[in-house]
């Protein structure tokens, strides 16, 4: 079965630097995203990304967030100037059809963020 | 704002008992209910979702119930068997945007 791959696993990071978590959503899906889970708490939705661009976005993805589609395959987030608060499970995600229609959401194993 | 209010947030049975979990949406337009089950450590997985032009909706031993009145949607387990044990989400989505809005979680604990 077709799966969201996502890396790295884990990284460890110092407040201030910068990051890219990277994803391979399925390959016939055409819609991606990005969510995040601090410990404990619940899944927050961050970024949806369709055509090339940005089709919705949460509060939290703000000017320090970034996403990019570099090349048929991968589906990046950037975070440039890390902060404590952005520790959290990074979940990358994506569906073939619009979230609410036709597309059921699978998620990726998960990218775990600790910032320092 | 949106927000997706869910129940309990901890809940523990007993081997071939039933459980329930309650979640509550505050956006009148949501048309969408999905769950997801989150093992520890693994990815969310959907095991179930609802329309809003349907009132429940059956698989094997899990259904879910809506009230679009009330706004609220439930999650029923039958017959809960050890493999069951872990974190479920609700959500609510609406046609036109791209989001989930997902509940606070329950942790499912079935006592063999």
């Amino acid at each position: 079965e077709p799966e969201v791959t996502q890396t790295p696993s884990h990284q460890v990071t110092q407040m201030g630097q910068e990051v890219i978590l990277r994803c391979v959503p399925i390959s016939n899906h055409l819609y991606f995203y990005w969510y995040r889970q601090i410990l404990g708490q619940k899944v927050e939705f961050l970024v949806s990304f369709y055509n090339n661009e940005i089709s919705e976005k949460s509060e939290i993805f703000d000017d320090q967030f970034s996403v990019e589609r570099p090349d048929g395959s991968n589906f990046t987030l950037k975070i440039r100037s890390t902060k404590l608060e952005d520790s959290a499970m990074y979940f990358c995600a994506s569906s073939e059809g619009p979230p609410t229609n036709t597309g059921e959401l699978f998620f990726g194993e998960g990218s775990r963020l600790t910032v320092l | 704002g949106e927000n997706v209010e869910q129940h309990p947030s901890t809940l523990s049975v007993q081997e071939g008992d039933s459980a329930v979990i309650k979640c509550t949406y505050s956006d009148s337009a949501s048309n969408y209910f999905p769950w997801y089950k989150q093992e520890l450590g693994k990815r969310p997985q959907l095991i179930i979702d609802i329309r809003s032009n349907v009132g429940e909706k059956k698989d094997q031993r899990i259904a879910v119930t809506l009230n679009k009145t009330a706004k609220h949607f439930s999650l029923h387990i039958t017959e809960t068997q050890p493999e069951d044990s872990a974190v479920y989400f609700c959500a609510s989505g609406t046609s036109g945007t791209y989001k989930y809005i997902f509940g606070t979680g329950t942790r499912l604990k079935v006592l063999a």
